[in-house]
């Protein structure tokens, strides 16, 4: 099947900065999803976008929706010690089977 | 709060036992899905369900099959276990479709 190719593959950075992640496709989507895994547990939905261009927030974290539909952008401001975790991108795609497809995933590290 | 429960944290088991892993959910979900991660290869679907008695193969269903006898139940059945299969498996469910999807805290296993 299919995989998202997600980058960095892990980042280590400096709180308090800003942090960008990506996310691309050899295909459309219809929708992009950000899912963020704390470490020992399984994955949370962070953010969902569901059209083309589409910018949406949620508190620190800023997604973007790829106007190509083959892309989607992850941004983190002003990064804090609990950010710490692997950030994976998420395509569905209609008459795929209804299937999600996830990407490598983004280990992201912070250091105080 | 959706919770999605795996009967185990962590599994050693040894080439060729038959493995069980088990999920719960209790939040009347329709849909079940189980995935493994893997360094560098983000979450890839095994199986999943969407509905009692119904399963349906993911991307990499190759040694493994399932169980949903009831709704709120999901196993993953290894028939023979082998080295390759050394995994984390995370269960997953949702209300509809496959998009927001509540994870377990995953199953780490151990094949020797």
């Amino acid at each position: 099947g299919q995989q998202l190719n997600q980058s960095p593959q892990s980042m280590f950075i400096q709180e308090g900065e800003d942090v960008s992640m990506n996310c691309t496709s050899s295909s459309i989507f219809n929708t992009w999803l950000w899912y963020k895994q704390d470490p020992g547990e399984g994955p949370v939905l962070l953010i969902a976008l569901y059209k083309a261009g589409e910018l949406t927030s949620n508190g620190r974290l800023t997604a973007q929706f790829g106007i190509t539909r083959k892309d989607s952008f992850l941004n983190i401001s002003a990064s804090i010690p609990s950010d710490v975790g692997i950030y994976f991108c998420a395509g569905a795609a209609w008459g795929g089977g209804n299937k999600l497809t996830f990407g490598t995933g983004t280990q992201l590290k912070v250091e105080l | 709060d959706v919770k999605v429960t795996q009967s185990s944290r962590y599994l050693v088991k040894r080439t060729g036992e038959k493995v069980f892993l088990e999920c719960v959910q209790d939040m009347d979900h329709e849909n079940m899905f189980w995935y493994r991660q893997d360094p560098g290869l983000g979450l890839r679907l095994i199986y999943f369900s969407y509905d009692v008695k119904m399963k349906e193969k993911g991307d990499i269903p190759e040694g493994y099959s399932v169980s949903r006898e009831k709704k709120e139940r999901f196993s993953l059945i290894l028939e023979s276990a082998s080295t390759n299969q050394t995994s984390m498996y995370l269960c997953a469910s949702s209300l509809q479709g496959n998009e927001k999807l509540f994870f377990g805290s995953g199953t780490q296993l151990s094949v020797l």
